[in-house]
């Protein structure tokens, strides 16, 4: 069982837009602005999406967007593309003794 | 254009101790701005976080503890690389392990990982 709780699987047509939300506590997405998001195509390693809550690494395309809201953390994927279909999943930093928490991951399915 | 290459052996009989490397080019394992990972991912545990070190004026070490009984984090300067020792494995180790580096407190570079097995 993961720290962080993420929906299983979303879904959504081209051009829509998504939200993935993920739930912690206030020991660990409540704590700190430390929450990263990641993207992953089978086979391939985790790609950074956001990290800080919000801020996009050079190079991740703008329809990618974080916040936070208390003890949850989401992910929204504006403009769905094909190639958004992945898994993705976030994570935090955490005052626990393991440094680094993940979620369980979301399967996007762009219909 | 900073990448990480791992090596080590994909299939370690239990009980022994698993042994990786990755190999950093385009940066420093001595960066003051950055840290070094280790992170494995299976379908039963999902992602696992194992531990990291990083240089600030003097060596640090962070481990999971899950494993932090049987876990050993390295850097090699002279190589420019740091290694994961994990001891005393069982079937329950069996995952891909990625390495990764640690920057603005999220991972932004992944090595290609490996799917180690752990079986007689």
């Amino acid at each position: 069982q993961s720290a962080l709780t993420q929906p299983a699987s979303v879904s959504g047509s081209p051009g829509q837009s998504i939200t993935i939300s993920c739930t912690g506590t206030s020991s660990d997405v409540g704590f700190y602005n430390y929450v990263s998001w990641y993207q992953q195509h089978p086979g391939k390693a985790p790609k950074l999406l956001i990290y800080d809550v919000s801020n996009r690494p050079s190079g991740v395309s703008t329809r990618f967007s974080g916040s936070k809201s208390d003890n949850t953390a989401s992910l929204t994927i504006s403009g769905l593309q094909a190639g958004d279909e992945a898994d993705y999943y976030c994570t935090s930093y955490t005052s626990s003794s393991t440094l680094v928490v993940f979620g369980g991951g979301t399967k996007l399915t762009v219909l | 254009q900073v990448q990480l290459q791992q090596s080590g052996p994909g299939l370690v009989k239990p009980s022994q101790t698993l042994s990786l490397t990755c190999v950093i080019s385009g940066d420093s394992v001595s960066s003051n701005s950055a840290a070094w990972h280790w992170i494995r991912q299976s379908p039963s545990r999902g992602l696992e976080w194992l531990g990291r070190t990083y240089y600030r004026s003097k060596w640090y070490n962070d481990y999971a503890v899950s494993v932090k009984s049987r876990i050993t984090i390295n850097p090699d300067t002279s190589k420019n690389q740091f290694s994961l020792q994990l001891n005393s494995v069982t079937p329950e180790d069996t995952a891909v392990y990625s390495c990764a580096r640690g920057h603005h407190h999220a991972f932004d570079i992944w090595g290609q990982g490996t799917l180690v097995t752990v079986s007689s």
